[in-house]
């Protein structure tokens, strides 16, 4: 079992630039979310899909951030233009709803230094 | 919305003690709750979890126990090992979604 797998590990990006974060969820399961993890905020849900249609982007932080679903095996987060404040571990994890199962399996994580 | 509280923020125990890391949710509707671990540089993983049908449950040295009339809910890590050191995070279900709690960091020392 291959896991949730997210690309890249790591980016270094200078403000203003436009970043694309990757993610493929575990085969079969039905629901992926996109979290953001700093030392200030703890662990942020931004974005969650459901066969892959948004259901909550109530935590995406603002217009510059944005998310897709094309197909059930792939999602990104995109960032245009970014900031320094954006600065962040970026997690995406997957989940098999609704059967009443909750858990998340979450990816290795992207970790974001914008200058 | 729900709202989940974690205490305490850091926790220091000896090798072989007893650890419990505790947590209160606001959601009256939440039924499920899992407890993440996340090392240093590492993805959080799910190590343990309840639903709200259960008031304990246990695998080897961890266990969550769940008041459901109080609203909260427990870790705890006996006979503590160096390798337990790390950052664990609960959570509560709202909706399809989780919400964490802001961590403890626990600190095994040997």
């Amino acid at each position: 079992d291959a896991g949730v797998i997210q690309s890249p590990r790591h980016e270094v990006t200078e403000m203003g630039q436009e970043v694309t974060l990757r993610c493929k969820p575990i085969s079969g399961h039905n629901s992926l979310f996109w979290y953001r993890q700093t030392m200030m905020r703890g662990l942020e849900l931004l974005i969650y899909f459901n066969n892959n249609v948004p259901i909550d982007d109530s935590g995406m932080p603002e217009d510059r951030f944005s998310a897709k679903m094309p197909n059930a095996s792939f999602s990104t987060l995109k960032i245009q233009p970014s900031e320094p404040r954006d600065s962040a571990v970026y997690f995406c994890a997957s989940s098999l709803l609704p059967r009443g199962a909750y858990e998340q399996y979450f990816g290795p994580g992207t970790r974001l230094t914008v200058t | 919305g729900e709202n989940v509280e974690q205490h305490p923020s850091t926790l220091s125990v000896q090798e072989g003690d007893s650890a419990v890391i505790k947590c209160t949710y606001s959601d009256s509707a939440s039924n499920y709750f899992p407890w993440y671990k996340q090392e240093l540089g590492k993805r959080p993983q799910l190590i343990i979890d309840i639903r709200s049908n259960v008031g304990e449950k246990k695998d080897q040295r961890i266990a969550v126990t769940l008041n459901k009339t109080a609203k909260h809910f427990s870790l705890h890590i006996t006979e503590t090992q160096p390798e337990d050191s790390a950052v664990y995070f609960c959570a509560a279900s709202s909706g399809n979604k989780l919400v964490f709690g802001a961590g403890t960091i626990l600190r095994v020392k040997s």
